[in-house]
């Protein structure tokens, strides 16, 4: 079975600007969450998707965004980009909500 | 609210030594507990996970971690590490139940040296 898949796996992009992350989950799987994993503040949780509803959210501003489709991809957006937003941006998908969270390999965010 | 400290943040050990990672949690609700690692450039692999049951879970590589509720902790050890162990670990707590997030520690960086 195919794991967590992240496109792209590196970006870079220049503030002010706004960027799309994919996320395509382990098949059969219903939830995606995202994380944001940077040296300084280390791994953070951004929100959870399951059946395309936002069930949980992190400390994030509103730029930060994201939706899930019915065939339980997920995508993440960042609205005008801040040097800061610099960072690993891991998807987890599973299956259920109680059940354990397999990661991507994660897409590398540069902002210049 | 629920918060992981891992107490080292870099750990050197000499190869086929035994190793001890530490991890303590803090919650005022019922919690899994979860140990990922993750290689250079890469995502993050579950390495085990306690949800109930046993507080002693092992994984297939050789990792153990024992659940201690009256301590918080949830220490992974390794009787014998390789070098190819060398990697970052991370300790996660999330609320059981339902749509909680994972609460992750800072990482611990364990460097084996032949």
């Amino acid at each position: 079975k195919a794991g967590v898949t992240q496109t792209p796996r590196y970006l870079i992009k220049t503030r002010g600007q706004q960027v799309t992350l994919s996320c395509s989950p382990i098949s059969g799987h219903r939830s995606v969450s995202w994380y944001q994993q940077t040296p300084g503040q280390g791994l953070q949780f951004l929100f959870e998707y399951f059946s395309e509803t936002q069930r949980n959210k992190g400390n994030f501003p509103g730029r930060f965004s994201g939706r899930q489709f019915s065939n339980s991809r997920s995508e993440m957006n960042v609205s005008t980009l801040e040097l800061g937003d610099s960072a690993l941006y891991l998807c987890a998908s599973r299956l259920d909500p109680n059940s354990e969270q397999f990661f991507g390999p994660g897409t590398r965010l540069t902002v210049l | 609210a629920q918060s992981v400290t891992q107490l080292d943040s870099q750990v050197p050990v000499f190869e086929e030594a035994p190793v001890e990672l530490r991890c303590n949690y803090s919650s005022s609700v019922s919690v899994y507990l979860f140990w990922y690692v993750q290689y250079p450039n890469q995502g993050l692999q579950l390495l085990l996970k306690y949800l109930s049951g046993s507080t002693l879970v092992e994984s297939i590589n050789g990792f153990e971690a024992e659940f201690n509720k009256s301590q918080t902790s949830f220490h992974l050890r390794k009787p014998s590490v390789h070098i190819s162990d060398t990697a970052e670990y991370f300790c996660a707590v999330s609320e059981a139940g339902g749509y909680n997030k994972l609460i992750f520690g800072a990482g611990t960086r364990l460097a084996v040296h032949p």
